[in-house]
């Protein structure tokens, strides 16, 4: 497997708390991307870190990539009822040929309460 | 922001029929992906496709499976014939560009599900 066993998660938290989700992965990935997923629907990525970035933030989001362990963290700040979905990392897949076919981990299923 | 829709969003069928899973990619998009997801678990690559042709199938894209856009028109992926362990959730995604800096964007999703 391309993932670690941490990364199958299920967090419950109140509005207005902050949280943090980890990823981990074995395999090389020169990017880090991270999707929110709703109920019924398909992922939609909501930021994407680089391996030269070790930190990148966008709105209530910050995403952190360290590539000496392999490791990505996504973090929201004062998290609101509308931040309920399940949350996929999801590195490059690359083949030894080149190809690219995005692979995602297991998720963390955030639930916030009013 | 840009759609892809599938077709249909859930699709109930006797194990050893063929069945047809729809994707309307977004317009000017290249590059086409499925993606099966067992409920509760996480998201396992099965094709990509570029041009007229698969560039890579994972495992899970056993013999039983095709993927073809004929003419520009919807992306497809068939299975003929089914078989019980099919029952999952299909993700269709395109992407404008190549590689890992680009964007997938996800259909909706159809729900397979194989009596």
């Amino acid at each position: 497997s391309q993932w670690g066993e941490e990364n199958l998660q299920a967090l419950s938290i109140q509005e207005g708390e902050d949280v943090t989700m980890n990823c981990s992965y074995k395999t090389y990935t020169t990017v880090v991307h991270w999707y929110r997923q709703d109920s019924g629907r398909g992922p939609a990525l909501i930021i994407l870190i680089r391996s030269n970035e070790r930190e990148k933030r966008s709105g209530r989001l910050r995403a952190t990539l360290d590539t000496s362990s392999q490791s990505s963290s996504l973090s929201i700040t004062a998290a609101q009822c509308e931040d309920t979905a399940v949350y996929f990392c999801a590195t490059e897949g690359t083949t030894s040929g080149g190809n690219y076919k995005p692979t995602f981990g297991k998720g963390t299923s955030l639930v916030v309460h009013p | 922001g840009p759609k892809v829709l599938q077709i249909p969003s859930h699709q109930i069928i006797d194990m050893g029929q063929m069945v047809t899973l729809n994707c309307d990619p977004v317009s000017n998009h290249l590059y086409f992906y499925w993606y099966k997801q067992i409920l509760g678990q996480q998201m396992e690559f099965l094709v990509n496709f570029y041009n007229g042709k698969v560039m890579e199938k994972s495992k899970l894209f056993k013999d039983q499976f095709s993927v073809e856009r004929p003419d520009g028109s919807y992306f497809t992926l068939k299975i003929q014939p089914t078989a019980l362990e099919d029952s999952a959730v299909y993700f269709c995604a395109s992407s404008p560009y190549w590689g890992s800096q680009n964007t997938l964007y996800f259909g909706a999703g159809t729900r397979l599900s194989v009596l």
